[in-house]
C-alpha cells in the first residue's frame, strides 16, 4: 500500500519548541505530499517533496525524506498556537490518488 | 480565483433521501478527486477525473454513489438512497497548475449528516 503512516498518534509542545512529525510508507513513490487540517476544515496543502529531493524548506516548515528507508519527517520550528491541527502525509505514486493516514494530532500550548 | 469551492457546506438529510454535492475547482486545474472523511480519520480516496474522464474509482463508491464532471469544470456526487453510515465530510480537491502539477489543493468540505 501506498498509504502514508503518520507518528506519533499525537504530540503536546509549548509554543516556541519545534515539532517533529514522521511518515512511513510501503511502496516506491513519486513524491511525499504533507497537509494540515484544522479541526472541522479542509486540508491544506503544505509541502511536496520529490522523490529525488532529500530535503525542503518552506518558512519554519523542513521536510525530509529518506527513500531508502521509505520514511519522511516534517520538522515545525518555533511553533505557535495557531499551528495546533492534524497533520497528515500522502505519498503518491503518479498523479492520481492521494492515501492518508490517520495523521498527528498536534497541539501547542501557548 | 479563490480556490476550490464545494456547496453546499452542511446537509442534513433523512435516510432513504438522495443528495448531491457540487465542487468547483480551480479553473486551470484538469483533475479532480473526491474524497470521503470520517472523524479521526485521514480523507480516503473515492473517485478522481482527469478533464471530464472519471479514470479511477474506489472501491468504497458503492452503486449508490455517483460522480459526474460532465464539461471538464465543476464536478457533482449524488448519493442515492442514503444510510447513516454516509454520514461524513465530502472532501473535493483539484490539481493540474502549471507550477504545481501534482499538488492537491482541497475545498472546504461538505459536511453530511444522515439521521
Amino acid at each position: 500500500s501506498q498509504q502514508g503512516e503518520e507518528d506519533p498518534q499525537a504530540l503536546s509542545i509549548q509554543e516556541g519548541e519545534n515539532a517533529t512529525m514522521n511518515c512511513s510508507y510501503k511502496t516506491s513513490i513519486n513524491n511525499l505530499q504533507w497537509y494540515r487540517q484544522n479541526s472541522g476544515r479542509g486540508l491544506v496543502h503544505l509541502i511536496l517533496i520529490r522523490s529525488n529531493e532529500r530535503e525542503k524548506h518552506s518558512g519554519r516548515l523542513r521536510v525530509t525524506l529518506d527513500t531508502s528507508k521509505k520514511s519522511s519527517s516534517l520538522l515545525i520550528t518555533a511553533s505557535r498556537a495557531a499551528d495546533t491541527a492534524s497533520y497528515f502525509c500522502a505519498p503518491q505514486t503518479s498523479g492520481s490518488r492521494l492515501t492518508f493516514g490517520e495523521g498527528t494530532q498536534l497541539t501547542v500550548n501557548p | 480565483d479563490t480556490g476550490v469551492s464545494q456547496n453546499p457546506r452542511h446537509k442534513i438529510t433523512k435516510r432513504g433521501q438522495n443528495v448531491t454535492f457540487r465542487c468547483d475547482p480551480i479553473s486551470e486545474h484538469n483533475r479532480l478527486y473526491w474524497y470521503r472523511q470520517t472523524l479521526g480519520q485521514g480523507p480516503e480516496f473515492l473517485t478522481y477525473f482527469q478533464n471530464e474522464a472519471q479514470l479511477e474509482k474506489s472501491r468504497l463508491l458503492s452503486d449508490r454513489f455517483s460522480a459526474e464532471r460532465p464539461k471538464g469544470s465543476f464536478s457533482t456526487l449524488e448519493i442515492q438512497r442514503t444510510e447513516q453510515g454516509d454520514s461524513a465530510m465530502y472532501l473535493c480537491a483539484s490539481s493540474g497548475g502549471t507550477y504545481s502539477y501534482n499538488e492537491q489543493f482541497f475545498g472546504p468540505g461538505t459536511r453530511l449528516t444522515v439521521l
